[in-house]
C-alpha cells in the first residue's frame, strides 16, 4: 500500500526529444506527489509537485500529468537538453505523514 | 550550496567498528530525516525526527541508531554492520509544518562495510 512502482528503470532520449517517466500507486490517501531531480554525487532536489485536485502542472519545461481514477502520475520533460541527464524519482505522501515515499528513480540519458 | 551538510562523503569500516554519520541543516527546518540509497533500489525511510522527537522509524535493524540533539543536527550511529548495509546514506530536512514540506536533502555518506 505505501508502494510507488516507477518505470522505466532506464531511459535514452535525443536532445529535443520528449521524456516521458511513469509511476503508479495503490494508497489513495496519497495527496502529494512531487518529482526528485538527482545528479551524480549530489542528494535529490525537488522539480516539481502536484496534489490531486489538478490533471496537470507544467513548470517550464516540465509537466506533470496526473490520473486520480487509475493512480498514476506521470513527468514529461519537453524539449529534452544533455543537461537533463540525472536520475528522476516520483514520490509520494498524505495529510499528517512528513516522510515521502520513493518510487526506484529513473535513469535518464539525454544524447547530443 | 547545499543547506545540509553530510560527515564524512566517505566511509570505510569493518563489521565489527563502530562509527557515526553526521548531518547538520542550516536551513531552520524543524524535521530531518534519514533515508537509505541503494542501486536500483527505491530511496528507503530510515528515521524521521521532529522537534528533536523521534516520530517514524521504519523497522531499521538496531545496529543503527539515530540521534538527534536539536532541530539542526542529526546523528546516525552505526555498529556491527553488514556488507549488505553498504550504500549511500542520505540526510534530509524540512519545515515541520504537514506534508507539504520539500525536503532538503544533503550529498550523503557513502558507506561501505568490509
Amino acid at each position: 500500500q505505501q508502494q510507488v512502482k516507477q518505470s522505466p528503470q532506464s531511459l535514452i532520449v535525443q536532445k529535443g526529444g520528449i521524456s516521458i517517466i511513469n509511476c503508479a500507486y495503490e494508497n489513495t490517501a496519497f495527496d502529494y506527489f512531487p518529482w526528485y531531480q538527482q545528479f551524480p554525487g549530489k542528494g535529490p532536489a525537488l522539480l516539481i509537485a502536484i496534489r490531486p485536485d489538478v490533471s496537470e502542472k507544467k513548470e517550464g519545461r516540465f509537466t506533470i500529468s496526473f490520473n486520480k481514477s487509475a493512480k498514476q502520475f506521470s513527468l514529461h520533460i519537453m524539449d529534452s537538453q544533455p543537461g537533463d541527464s540525472a536520475t528522476y524519482f516520483c514520490a509520494a505522501s498524505y495529510t499528517g505523514r512528513r516522510a515521502l515515499t520513493f518510487g526506484s528513480g529513473t535513469r535518464l540519458q539525454v544524447q547530443p | 550550496e547545499t543547506g545540509v551538510t553530510q560527515t564524512p562523503r566517505h566511509l570505510v569500516m569493518g563489521m565489527t567498528n563502530k562509527k557515526s554519520l553526521k548531518c547538520e541543516q542550516h536551513l531552520g527546518h524543524n524535521a530531518m530525516y534519514w533515508y537509505k540509497q541503494s542501486a536500483k533500489k527505491p530511496l528507503e525511510l530510515m528515521f524521521v525526527y521532529s522537534l528533536e522527537e523521534r516520530v517514524e522509524n521504519n523497522s531499521v535493524p538496531s545496529r543503527f541508531s539515530p540521534e538527534c540533539p536539536n532541530s539542526s543536527h542529526l546523528f546516525l550511529h552505526l555498529h556491527t554492520l553488514q556488507p549488505e548495509d553498504s550504500a549511500l546514506y542520505l540526510c534530509a530536512s524540512s519545515l515541520s509544518s504537514g506534508n507539504t514540506g520539500e525536503l532538503f536533502f544533503g550529498e550523503g555518506s557513502r558507506l561501505t562495510v568490509l
